[in-house]
């Protein structure tokens, strides 16, 4: 099932700079996108999230970008800090609260200070 | 801040061995999931729960598994026989209308 596609299994930034986070999604009928933040041996931690009736979502130092025409969407943190290194996800669902999440496969974010 | 709790942290059981794990959802929320991640592999879905029943299942979600909310706070998954693949974090989570899943910090369950 590769619904949802986090093509980068790594990244690596400088403290202080911008992290951009991408994932690709093939099915059209997903209509709400979250970003995860996961931990070693822990639960993945909402971060946000953002309708596709949107195009942005900001909250604090993150942002969340969909091009719906390009089935893409972008997670960007600014400025990126030390304690942000950590495996971020993104999920897709489609219709109401019951409906599964679809996670990417995960990509490593290290910040270096 | 509401969260969401799991016991136990880790479990341990024998092949054939019935397990349970338990989770306190978040008191307010209506619905209800598991989820599981085998190691080095993506969180996949299992069950999601609401108004007493299944709302929807996976593929993985088979006779062997069941879940329950015994009470007003609990929401338990059980597994009846397990075996090797079994072994995985299982994540509970939990959610209102506004569609964000709030996980625990999960079990993580070995099968020997």
């Amino acid at each position: 099932d590769q619904q949802v596609k986090q093509n980068s299994p790594s990244l690596s930034v400088q403290e202080g700079r911008i992290s951009i986070l991408n994932c690709d999604y093939t099915n059209s009928m997903f209509d709400y996108f979250l970003w995860y933040k996961k931990y070693p041996a822990e639960g993945p931690t909402f971060l946000i999230s953002i309708s596709s009736i949107k195009d942005k979502n900001e909250d604090g130092r993150f942002t969340v970008f969909l091009n719906k025409s390009a089935k893409h969407l972008s997670l960007h943190i600014v400025p990126s800090q030390p304690g942000d290194s950590a495996v971020y996800f993104c999920a897709a669902s489609r219709g109401g609260a019951t409906n599964k999440l679809i996670f990417g496969t995960g990509t490593l974010l290290a910040v270096q200070p | 801040e509401p969260e969401v709790t799991q016991t136990p942290s880790h479990q341990v059981t024998q092949m054939g061995q019935e397990v349970i794990l338990r989770c306190v959802p978040i008191s307010n929320h209506l619905y209800f999931y598991w989820y599981r991640q085998i190691l080095g592999q993506k969180v996949e879905f299992l069950v999601s729960f609401y108004n007493n029943e299944i709302s929807e299942k996976s593929e993985i979600f088979d006779d062997q598994f069941s879940v329950e909310r015994p009470d007003g706070s609990n929401f338990t998954l059980k597994i009846r026989s397990t075996k090797l693949e079994d072994s995985a974090m299982y994540f509970c989570a939990s959610s209102d209308n506004d569609r964000r899943r709030f996980f625990g910090p999960g079990t993580r369950l070995t099968v020997l």
